[in-house]
C-alpha cells in the first residue's frame, strides 16, 4: 500500500507569517494529492486538493504545490491569521488497487499572536 | 447544508459489549469510510463501502465489521469491544473515489 510521511509535526509561526507542510509518497500512480483541516472537537475538512496534471493550486491564502518527480507536494498558507490554528493533513490515494485515501500523520499548526 | 451525522459525540461501553457506530449522510454518495484516529498514528482506514451492501476491508479491520443496508447509512460495528478500541471514530462520504471526504464531527469512544 502507500505510505505518506508528513513533516513537520508541529509548526509555530508568527501571526502574518508564512507556514509550510510537506507530504511525500510512495506510489509513483498516485494523481489525487488532498489536504484536511481539523480544528479541536471536529472532523476534518476538505481545503484544497490537487491532480496531477496540475503543478501549483490556489485559494485565497492557501495553495498546494506539486512536484510529481520527487513524490512531495506542500501546503502553503500566507499571512496567518489565528483561526489558521489546527491540524492538517495530507492524502494520498491508498493504491495497490485499494480504494480510499491513506492519511499522513499530520501537522499542529500553531499561530503566535 | 450538505453534511454527513454521527450519531453519537461520546459513549463509553464495557469491555465484551457489542457496539454499534451509525454514520448517515444526505448528499447521496456512493462511497462511505470508518476511520479512527489515534495520537500520533493519524487516521487509518478500518472499513469502506462503494455502493449498497458492498464492503471492503481497509488497513486495520481486525475486530470489526461493518453493515450498510441503505445508501445513506454506514454502521461500523465492534463485535466485542476490546479496551484497545478506545478511540476517535471518523465516518466520511465522498462523490467519488477520487474526490474529496466529507467527515461527520467523530465518535469519542472509551472502553473500559
Amino acid at each position: 500500500g502507500e505510505n505518506v510521511e508528513q513533516h513537520p509535526s508541529t509548526l509555530s509561526v508568527q501571526e502574518g507569517d508564512s507556514a509550510v507542510i510537506k507530504c511525500t509518497y510512495s506510489d509513483s500512480a498516485s494523481n489525487y494529492f488532498p489536504w484536511y483541516k481539523q480544528e479541536l472537537g471536529k472532523g476534518p475538512q476538505l481545503i484544497i486538493d490537487i491532480r496531477s496534471n496540475v503543478g501549483e493550486k490556489k485559494d485565497q491564502r492557501i495553495a498546494v504545490t506539486l512536484n510529481k518527480t520527487a513524490k512531495h507536494f506542500s501546503l502553503h498558507i500566507t499571512e496567518t491569521q489565528p483561526e489558521d490554528s489546527a491540524v492538517y493533513f495530507c492524502a494520498v490515494p491508498s493504491g495497490g488497487g485499494a480504494d480510499g485515501l491513506t492519511f499522513g500523520k499530520g501537522t499542529h499548526l500553531i499561530i503566535q499572536p | 447544508d450538505v453534511k454527513v451525522t454521527q450519531s453519537s459525540r461520546y459513549l463509553v461501553k464495557r469491555t465484551g459489549e457489542k457496539v454499534f457506530l451509525e454514520c448517515v449522510q444526505d448528499m447521496d454518495h456512493e462511497n462511505m469510510f470508518w476511520y479512527r484516529q489515534d495520537p500520533g498514528l493519524g487516521l487509518r482506514l478500518i472499513y469502506f463501502s462503494y455502493d449498497v451492501k458492498m464492503k471492503e476491508k481497509g488497513d486495520i479491520p481486525e475486530g470489526y465489521s461493518v453493515s450498510r443496508e441503505k445508501k445513506e447509512r454506514f454502521s461500523l460495528i465492534l463485535e466485542s469491544a476490546s479496551t484497545n478500541q478506545t478511540s476517535m471514530y471518523l465516518c466520511a462520504s465522498s462523490f467519488h473515489r477520487m474526490s474529496g471526504y466529507t467527515f461527520g464531527s467523530g465518535t469519542r469512544l472509551t472502553v473500559v
